[in-house]
Order: C-alpha cells, then structure tokens, then sequence
C-alpha cells in the first residue's frame, strides 16, 4: 500500500519570501511523485511531476521539488512567492505496482500575505 | 480542447433524492475516474475505469454507482442521497504510460449539497 503526509495543512508566508511545501510518502516499489495545485473554486492542476531522472524537478509558476529517496520525500519549494501563488496544493503518489491509483496527501493551504 | 468537463457544477439534494454526475473527455483517454473531496482529507477515490468497458471501486465506493458510457463519458449515480455524500466531485481522465506513471487530469468539480 503508498500513502502520502503532507506535515503542514496551513503555511503562511510575506509576499516575496521563499517557502518549503513538505511531503513523505511510504511506498514499497518504485514510485513516480506529483504535486498539484488547486485555486479557490477550481480542479486541481498538476504543477510538476517526478518519474524518473534527475531528482530536481522544475514546475511551473517558479516552482520546483526535490526527490529524496533516502527520506522518502518530495517537498516543494519556490524561492520568492506572489500573492497569486495563495492556493492548496497537493502531493500525490502512484506506483508501478498500483499504476491506476493516485494517492493524495490531505493538502497544505499555502497563503500569501502582503 | 475542453479537457475535461463536468456538468452540473453546483446541486442541493434532499435525503433520498437521486442524481447522476455528468463527466466527458475529449483528450481519447482510455482510464477515468470519480474523487470526492473533503476538509482536511485530501481526494478520495470512488471509482475508476481503466478503459471502456470496465469499472473498480475505489476507496470510498458505497453508496454510489458509475456507468462508462463510451471512451469519452463517465457518469457517477446517487441512488439515495444522504447528507453524508455533501462534498466536492472531481472526475479524471489518464492515460497511463509505457513507464506506469498516471498523470490525471482534472475536470473543475460539483459542489454538491444534501439536506
């Protein structure tokens, strides 16, 4: 079985200061990782994926992660953070044994204050 | 390109009501899926259908029903809402690669309500 925990359900953050999104899966195989992104009222985004390869993975809007398997992490991470930026965002996890299932941490709503 | 797209977008039921969730894709995925989503508790599944044809039940799959119509269209039944069911639908469609990787996309949701 894969499971997800994303440590921190609220981060707040100034407009313009960098910011560490956290995630830890557990799986027993071999795991391909995403962060999605969800604006108020709308479906979720995929932000960036991890499959295979480098582990530094680059999204969109700046934002980027970091494959540790060693910690069995994939924290999200952007340098200088907008106001735009203010949404919830969700780690996932599939395997190559459960390829049909995507598991979803219970989301960090990030806010960016002014 | 719609992507995927769900209709209605917002329902108030009363306890017992019926009520089918419309969700199509226009992206020739073969996979689809059904997730409510809840405070706190991320995305769960409902079901899913790995291709035409075929269905599973997924993580929290009693009190619902699903039909996959064609390649294209996904549909989720209540039969007997219950207050319980209040929460926010999402459908997905994927197309799972050579690698098994499973990229959904993410139709914008039902916000439903039952009273």
């Amino acid at each position: 079985a894969q499971s997800v925990t994303q440590l921190d359900s609220q981060v707040p953050v100034f407009e313009e200061a960098p910011v560490e999104l956290r995630c830890n899966y557990s799986s027993s195989v071999s795991v391909y990782l995403f962060w999605y992104v969800q604006y108020p009222n709308q479906g979720l985004q995929l932000l960036l994926k991890y499959l295979s390869g480098s582990t530094l993975v680059k999204g969109i809007n700046g934002f980027e992660a970091e494959f540790n398997k060693s910690q069995t992490s994939f924290h999200l991470r952007k340098p200088s953070v907008h106001i735009s930026d203010t949404a919830e965002y969700f780690c996932a996890v599939t395997s190559s044994g459960s390829a049909r299932q995507l598991t979803f941490g219970s989301g960090t709503q990030l806010t960016v204050l002014p | 390109n719609a992507g995927v797209t769900q209709t209605p977008k917002f329902q108030v039921l009363k306890t017992g009501q019926s009520m089918t969730l419309q969700c199509a894709q226009d992206m020739n995925h073969n996979s689809m899926y059904w997730y409510r989503q809840d405070p706190g508790m991320g995305l769960r599944l409902i079901y899913y259908s790995a291709s035409e044809g075929t269905t599973d039940k997924g993580e929290v799959p009693n009190g619902y029903n699903v039909s996959r119509l064609n390649k294209r269209e996904f549909s989720l039944r209540l039969e007997s809402a219950a207050p319980s069911q209040t929460s926010v639908y999402f459908c997905a469609s994927s197309e799972i690669g050579l690698a098994g990787a499973n990229e959904q996309f993410f139709g914008p949701g039902t916000r439903l309500t039952v009273l």
